[in-house]
């Protein structure tokens, strides 16, 4: 069975400081991998995901991910946060072949907080 | 993507009550899904629904309490039944789309209040 860690459940930082979130998965097959975002009062927005190929990817507003199969993780990183990435983020898998039926395994979340 | 709506978004619902959430999206799929999420906590599947089939339910959710409606390739409803206030949580229904049908795309959910 696969299963989602999230490191911290809680992150406290200012408006231009660095963010990166962590993220360890463990499934002994092919994966794909996400992180959605949840607004404060809205609903799960995907920011990023990985299928295959470059393992560094790019997501809407200035979030990056990279995958290091090595370590099994998947972090989420942005270089400067502003007041309005303050959310909810979660990291999730699924097994990499259709067969395994896209069934998502969620992180526990981490709570992202940026102060003005 | 998918465009996913959900009904209702919100309800207070009373206790031993059951209520149905609908699910309709803007194109064909195969595979839905239904996710929970408690108070506070992270997504968890409730079960997968394929239309022309049963749906498969994860362990620790059964059909007698979440029935679930796969009626076409567009469509689909979760039924809460018999309610208390632990099911109070947002439900989400979710699809896979994109290119390869790997990308999961969620609903804007259903947020129950159970009193």
């Amino acid at each position: 069975a696969q299963s989602v860690s999230q490191h911290n459940h809680h992150v406290i930082l200012s408006e231009a400081a660095s963010l990166e979130l962590g993220c360890n998965y463990s499934y002994g097959g092919t994966v794909n991998l996400f992180w959605y975002v949840q607004y404060p009062g809205q609903h799960l927005q995907l920011l990023l995901k990985y299928f295959s190929g470059d393992p560094l990817v790019k997501g809407i507003k200035g979030f990056e991910a990279e995958f290091i199969k090595s370590k099994f993780s998947f972090n989420l990183r942005k270089p400067s946060v502003q007041w309005s990435d303050t959310a909810e983020y979660f990291c999730a898998v699924n097994a990499g072949i259709k067969a395994a039926g896209n069934k998502l395994t969620f992180g526990g979340g981490t709570r992202v907080l940026v102060k003005p | 993507s998918a465009v996913i709506s959900q009904k209702p978004s919100r309800d207070i619902c009373q206790r031993g009550t059951s209520l149905t959430i609908q699910c309709q999206v803007d194109s064909q799929v195969t595979m839905m899904f239904w996710y929970r999420q408690q108070p506070g906590q992270s997504l968890t599947l409730i079960a997968t629904a394929n239309q022309g089939s049963e749906a498969t339910y994860e362990s620790g959710f059964v059909i007698d309490k979440f029935p679930i409606s796969r009626p076409n390739l567009t469509f689909s409803t979760l039924t809460v039944s018999n309610m208390s206030p632990e099911d109070s949580s947002i439900y989400l229904c979710s699809v896979a789309g994109g290119v390869s049908g790997n990308t999961i795309y969620f609903g804007e959910g259903s947020w129950l209040t159970v009193v």
